[in-house]
């Protein structure tokens, strides 16, 4: 069993779509939960960074972390076309000074005009 | 705006043939990663340099992988032999202090993709 597992999609919305990404994660040792987003061809660019359960919200974004249930989630609302980008959630323990993040394999967005 | 560099961003090679990437963290930045991520697959941490030292190459294929970090600042990852399984984007990526000191955010560069024929 993966770390981390995230169903890759493909997800295709209209714009201005609330929409939902979300992965499961085994591990409860498990503390710092991320969510990056990757353009085609380009780096993962850090979104959202949270160590802690319940929502953080940042502009059109808010993550959410559910540890009971070993789950979390990114929300976009009025999703642009500027966000079709593939989606990767990341996690990490603090178990030790290397902290390795452990990637889902991504869900890919497509926000149609 | 500070980015981490990395080169060739697109590589073409037979199997058999070496093949070599260079990093250029962000300046100041002590940690840097090498991850590689298969098409439709996450990045998966291949080693991890705290300054000039390895702190964890544990998922390196050791028998034909290699990086190092010589002067603490830039870093160059080699294959030899390239295989046909080794067909991916190899990221690089760098942070302040390991991710694990809670001020260690991942910067990644633009890859460099990896093409085995």
């Amino acid at each position: 069993q993966k770390e981390v597992e995230q169903d890759p999609g493909p997800l295709s919305v209209p714009e201005g779509a609330i929409v939902s990404l979300n992965c499961t994660y085994s591990n409860s040792a498990f503390q710092y939960f991320m969510w990056y987003r990757q353009y085609s061809r380009k780096g993962p660019e850090l979104l959202m960074y949270t160590y802690s359960s319940g929502n953080k919200e940042d502009g059109r974004f808010t993550a959410q972390v559910d540890k009971s249930s070993k789950y979390i989630s990114l929300f976009i609302r009025d999703s642009q076309p500027s966000d079709s980008a593939t989606y990767l959630c990341a996690i990490s323990d603090r178990g030790s000074t290397l902290g390795r993040l452990y990637f889902g394999r991504g869900t890919q967005l497509t926000v149609w005009p | 705006e500070a980015e981490v560099a990395q080169s060739p961003r697109y590589k073409i090679t037979e199997k058999s043939q070496a093949v070599a990437f260079w990093c250029d963290p962000i300046s100041g930045h002590a940690t840097l990663y090498w991850y590689r991520q298969i098409l439709g697959q996450g990045p998966e941490l291949l080693v991890q340099f705290q300054d000039e030292s390895v702190v964890d190459d544990s998922q390196l294929p050791k028998d034909r992988f290699s990086a190092e970090r010589l002067k603490g600042v830039d870093s160059t990852l080699k294959i030899q032999p390239a295989e046909l399984g080794d067909s991916a984007m190899y990221l690089c990526a760098s942070s302040l202090a390991p991710f694990g000191s809670g001020t260690g955010e991942l910067f990644f560069g633009e890859g460099s993709r990896l093409t085995v024929l």
